[in-house]
């Protein structure tokens, strides 16, 4: 059974680095063909594509956030790390991370969210 | 970037109805290497994560009832609820998958009339 679930900081400030971690379990991201990818939903609003990393350390970033994000794996802990620098609050978002297979594309297992607010 | 444009932005259907939703790519994500179109459709749900329900722009994901449908090809998709359920109130999207970024359409939110 495959399972991801977000973790990270409720209420980050203007200007600071956002991190969030997506701990997984039920797959292994040194397995072929494995990946996991980062989108984010405004309050009422539509979902948007961020980052996603492949088992073999290939990266993707939506080149509108690319300069801010930085994506990386801790295959030992299961893990999948995503960092935002310079948050606004127009970062203010509910965070999803979701399973995905190189040769396919769609999300098929996803987590929970963790919901981000930035405010002073 | 390919743009998805989904239409209508909302939709009110009386149960047991049909609903369809349409989606436009701003180019072909049609891949003629394969004849696959790398579109899938999700469902969000109030306060939930999205479903799959749709890949290569027509195959049912496993357990979606089959009243869901998926058709199109190149830049213009639909998804058909035939017979729509109480349960089926929901936002639905659509995603490219044929490049990056993987964009979704800006959502279209079905409700009962």
């Amino acid at each position: 059974q495959i399972t991801l679930k977000e973790s990270g900081p409720t209420l980050v400030k203007p200007t600071q680095t956002l991190t969030l971690t997506c701990t997984f379990s039920g797959f292994s991201l040194s397995t072929s063909e494995v990946g996991v990818g980062w989108i984010r939903q405004p309050p009422g609003r539509a979902l948007e594509w961020l980052a996603l990393i492949y088992w073999d350390d290939d990266k993707r970033y939506t080149p509108s956030l690319k300069s801010r994000l930085t994506i990386t794996k801790d295959t030992s802990k299961n893990q999948v790390i995503l960092t935002m620098t310079n948050m606004d609050p127009v970062d203010t978002a509910t965070y999803y991370c979701a399973h995905l297979l190189y040769n396919s594309g769609w999300f098929r297992y996803w987590g929970q969210g963790t919901r981000v607010t930035v405010s002073s | 970037d390919i743009v998805m444009t989904q239409s209508p932005d909302s939709l009110a259907v009386s149960l047991g109805e049909r609903a369809t939703i349409n989606c436009k790519s701003s180019q072909s994500v049609l891949y003629s290497s394969n004849n696959n179109n790398y579109l899938a459709w999700y469902q969000q749900r109030p306060g939930q994560p999205p479903k799959l329900l749709i890949y290569w722009a027509s195959t049912r994901e496993s357990g979606v009832p089959d009243r869901f449908s998926g058709s199109g090809s190149g830049t213009d998709f639909t998804l058909t609820i035939s017979s729509l359920q109480a349960e089926d109130v929901a936002v639905y999207y659509c995603q490219q998958y044929y490049s990056t970024p993987r964009t979704f359409g800006q959502g279209t939110k079905l409700e009962i009339k």
